[in-house]
């Protein structure tokens, strides 16, 4: 089945340690996205990679560092730099003009 | 300003209604336009684009009017599993542009 895969779906962390959260995808797509969602509000762009070993910040990144070495994988990193880092988190893939979003991995910060 | 707003309901109407969605934004260099369906806990899911001419896709009707720089979705005969958050999205440039997403309008339908 051709998709995109996030792992794991829930994931508890203590303050202070930094957590990477998974995202694979394998319909062949060069561009992929890393969102946030908090309670009640809409998306926000953590990062983004059009191509592999090159990304850029989206309008959230300060906290967060990310890795694109394979087409197929985009890796986020939660350091212990976000302050606020519980929230529901999305990665993207597109091709062309429409973006397709994996299960999502919910975060909590205990 | 928010760049895409949309209202944020909830909307609470009974099966077999028709129900409209608005959405504006505020960059007119916004390209491409799409709603989005987003169930509870779940991730967005496209449901449609949205063209200049207007797009229809069963009981779904997107319009876009550029001038007004405004979004809008209508559901026909509503059913119980319409019942989700319906996201409106604007993007900048071409295929490499930025999603911006609004904040979502929740729909319930009830029996």
């Amino acid at each position: 089945d051709g998709g995109i895969t996030q792992s794991p779906k829930y994931l508890f962390r203590k303050e202070g340690q930094n957590v990477t959260l998974s995202c694979e995808q394998n319909l062949n797509h060069d561009a992929m996205y890393w969102y946030r969602q908090d309670p009640g509000q809409g998306l926000r762009l953590i990062y983004y990679s059009q191509i592999v070993n090159d990304f850029q910040k989206g309008d959230i990144a300060e906290g967060y560092s990310v890795s694109r070495e394979k087409k197929e994988s985009f890796p986020l990193t939660v350091t212990s730099a976000q302050k606020n880092p519980t929230a529901f988190y999305l990665c993207a893939s597109s091709k062309e003009r429409t973006q397709y979003f994996g299960p999502g991995t919910r975060l909590t910060v205990l | 300003r928010k760049e895409v707003e949309q209202d944020p309901g909830p909307f609470n109407v009974p099966e077999g209604a028709t129900v409209a969605f608005n959405c504006t934004y505020s960059n007119s260099a916004s390209q491409s336009f799409f709603w989005y369906r987003q169930d509870c806990r779940k991730e967005p899911k496209l449901l449609m684009s949205v063209y200049s001419s207007g797009n229809e896709d069963g009981r779904f009707t997107a319009q876009l009017n550029r001038a007004s720089q405004y979004i809008s979705l209508l559901i026909r005969d509503s059913k119980l599993s319409d019942s989700a958050t319906y996201l409106c999205v604007a993007r900048t440039g071409n295929q490499g542009g930025k999603l911006i997403f609004g904040q979502g309008t929740e729909l319930s339908v009830k029996p």
